[in-house]
């Protein structure tokens, strides 16, 4: 079945460390984006990818990175220059219709 | 930008009707709807490409006023299944046509 997978579900980071969130697409779509959702809050737009090698900073980049080296990955690094990490992270790609599916998202807590 | 929705919050009991509202201050060329479940990722639930275009999904359809730059979420006849956030999104042209969400509307239905 087609989708897009995020890994892992949960995950907790010490202070000064850098975690990877994965997300993986099979859906051929060019379009990739991350979100970030605080409890309670709505979304935004961390960075977004439009095609392979490319990639641009949304809203809220500051502490974050990633990479697009294939269509269907679109790896986001949390930095340890992220201050307030906490959240659940969604992973989304764009239909030629431009409809937005998400993946199931990563919880990350900071302990 | 992101667009503001209204209420912020709706509590109805099984059966009872509901709307809520989609404003931007920007122009606007289409509005996508999500329903976000406590603890899941968004799902879609439409897109309205053009003014005036209605759609529905199940019990639930939209509108979509270009003019006043406005869309509205009818939700019929409310289920137990209805409980959950909706998000409204607008595409932004300058960000890869990422989406730009509104603050959420939580809905909760009652027995």
């Amino acid at each position: 079945d087609g989708g897009i997978t995020q890994s892992p579900k949960y995950l907790f980071r010490k202070e000064g460390q850098n975690v990877t969130l994965s997300c993986e697409q099979n859906l051929n779509h060019d379009a990739m984006y991350w979100y970030r959702q605080d409890p309670g809050q709505g979304l935004r737009l961390i960075y977004y990818s439009q095609i392979v090698n490319d990639f641009q900073k949304g809203d809220i980049a500051e502490g974050y990175s990633v990479s697009r080296e294939k269509k269907e990955s679109f790896p986001l690094t949390v930095t340890s220059a992220q201050k307030n990490p906490t959240a659940f992270y969604l992973c989304a790609s764009r239909t030629v219709g431009n409809t937005i599916y998400f993946g199931e998202g990563s919880w990350l807590t900071v302990v | 930008q992101q667009p503001v929705q209204s209420p912020q919050a709706v509590i109805l009991r099984e059966g009872e009707d509901a709307v809520i509202n989609c404003s931007s201050s920007k122009a606007l060329y289409s509005v996508h709807w999500y329903r976000q479940k406590h603890g899941e990722a968004p799902v879609f639930l439409m897109i309205l490409l053009k003014g005036g275009e209605q759609k529905g999904h199940e019990k639930i359809s939209a509108s979509f006023n270009e003019k006043k730059q406005q869309s509205s979420l009818y939700l019929t006849a409310s289920q137990l299944s209805y409980s959950g956030t909706y998000f409204c999104g607008t595409p932004n042209n300058n960000a890869g046509n990422m989406l730009t969400f509104g603050g959420g509307t939580r809905l909760m239905v009652k027995p």
